[in-house]
């Protein structure tokens, strides 16, 4: 069974509307964390958010902005105000607590339209 | 500025040649990971190492070795490059015990034909 699911292979979004990304996670860990990357076409893995299993605010970063939902294991990306730049893929993963490996989603491919 | 680097950009090679991807990390973290990048697959882990000398199996470790002979370095080796290994190739690092990120090299971009 995966344990980091993102359901949306690809979007279309307006430049300046918000944008959710879904990503529902699996794992029977109390302690775990959860990551958002977005890679642009020019291949390199850019870190934008974190959330701790044991956080109870939604974390936030600028634009970026994560739903936590700790009982349905979702950790949705928004992005508020989209711009043409937030075209790429973006990647959702879970780091469980006792291990130092990262599990990674297939990934959302966004387009922005102008 | 953290900073893990990689050899290539992009690297083009042919069936049956030892291949070798450096990964170099200045950040003196214990953990290092090789990905593979596909379209439509996600990030695969080959091999992780969480020390010097010390590695682990990833997720699609056949037809990969690796070597990590001093903290800040770790090397993916294709033994015979095969067309089914054109990918890109990620290297990654992080400290251990926290529920940290990783950081990413830029990539590699690897061609065996």
């Amino acid at each position: 069974a995966q344990k980091i699911t993102q359901t949306q292979p690809g979007m279309f979004v307006q430049e300046k509307e918000a944008v959710t990304l879904d990503c529902t996670y699996d794992t029977s860990d109390q302690s775990y964390g959860l990551f958002w990357y977005k890679q642009p076409s020019s291949g390199e893995m850019i870190f934008l958010i974190y959330q701790g299993s044991y956080d109870e605010q939604n974390a936030t970063e600028g634009r970026y902005s994560l739903n936590f939902q700790k009982a349905r294991k979702s950790a949705n990306l928004v992005i508020s105000a989209s711009q043409l730049g937030d075209s790429a893929m973006y990647f959702c993963a879970m780091r469980e607590g006792r291990d130092d490996k990262i599990i990674f989603g297939k990934g959302t491919r966004l387009h922005i339209l102008p | 500025d953290v900073k893990v680097t990689q050899s290539s950009r992009y690297l083009v090679k042919r069936t049956g040649e030892k291949v070798f991807l450096e990964c170099v990390q200045d950040m003196d973290h214990e953990n290092m990971f090789w990905y593979r990048q596909d379209p439509g697959l996600g990030l695969r882990l080959i091999y992780f190492s969480y020390d010097v000398k010390m590695k682990e199996k990833g997720d699609i470790p056949e037809g990969y070795s690796v070597s990590r002979e001093k903290k800040e370095r770790f090397s993916l080796i294709l033994e015979s490059a095969s067309t089914n290994q054109t990918s890109m190739y990620l290297c990654a690092s992080s400290p251990p015990g926290t529920l940290s990120e990783q950081y990413f090299g830029p990539g590699t971009r690897l061609t065996v034909t």
